[in-house]
């Protein structure tokens, strides 16, 4: 089946203690990003990849850290996460970055940071 | 930039009752249109999309078209049944204006309940 997977789904941790969101998808697509999902504000971008060894900042890039060293993982690094970055994160892939193509996005892990 | 407008919400209907919800944008260029649905505990789903001037996007009942002389994307379906309830997410893509290749930027959303 194609899709997107994320992990861990739900994350409960402290302030300062690094942590990694993994994504993966089984598509082939060139195009990930990162997302995260705050009331009222819709979903922005962190970070998106081109394609392997190509990674840029969204619009919230802050506080953030990504990696592609393979098509497939795009994995989302919060080095000393703080409770503002308490939200929903989606990961996302497409075949490549036009912007007519569909993304596809994966369920979401919902971070919460005390 | 890139920005896109969903009417306020949340939106409740009856059974069978016909649905609209707004959505306008601001963009450089000519961008793709997007509504994306997003079912309680998952991630968001495309379902439909439109990716030039007069296009008409359709998917399960529902409908919405790309007027440009209007920036509207407005979502719509005549009869409304309570599966369809959940989050509806208007977006955009667009490679012009600085912004990012492939990124999608979203409204706020509009969150959908369907009662029997």
């Amino acid at each position: 089946e194609a899709q997107v997977t994320q992990n861990p789904r739900y994350l409960i941790t402290v302030t300062g203690k690094k942590l990694t969101v993994t994504c993966s998808q089984n598509m082939n697509h060139e195009y990930m990003s990162w997302y995260r999902q705050d009331p009222g504000l819709g979903l922005r971008q962190i970070y998106y990849s081109m394609n392997v060894e190509v990674t840029d900042k969204g619009d919230v890039p802050e506080g953030y850290k990504v990696s592609r060293k393979e098509k497939r993982n795009f994995p989302l690094i919060l080095e000393s996460p703080s409770p503002n970055q308490t939200s929903l994160y989606f990961c996302a892939s497409s075949p490549t970055a036009t912007s007519y193509n569909e993304q596809f996005f994966g369920p979401g892990t919902r971070l919460t940071v005390l | 930039g890139d920005s896109v407008t969903q009417m306020e919400g949340p939106v409740t209907l009856s059974e069978e009752a016909f649905l609209t919800i707004n959505c306008t944008y601001t963009a450089t260029g000519y961008p793709s249109l997007f509504w994306y649905v997003q079912y309680p505990g998952e991630g968001l789903q495309l379902l439909l999309k439109a990716t030039k001037a007069d296009d008409k996007g359709s998917n399960k009942g529902f409908e919405a078209t790309y007027r440009k002389e209007t920036t509207s994307f407005h979502l719509e379906k005549g009869s409304v049944q309570v599966s369809d309830s959940a989050v509806y997410f208007c977006a955009l893509s667009s490679i012009f204006g600085g912004t990012s290749y492939g990124k999608l930027t979203f409204g706020q959303g509009t969150i959908l309940t369907v009662h029997p």
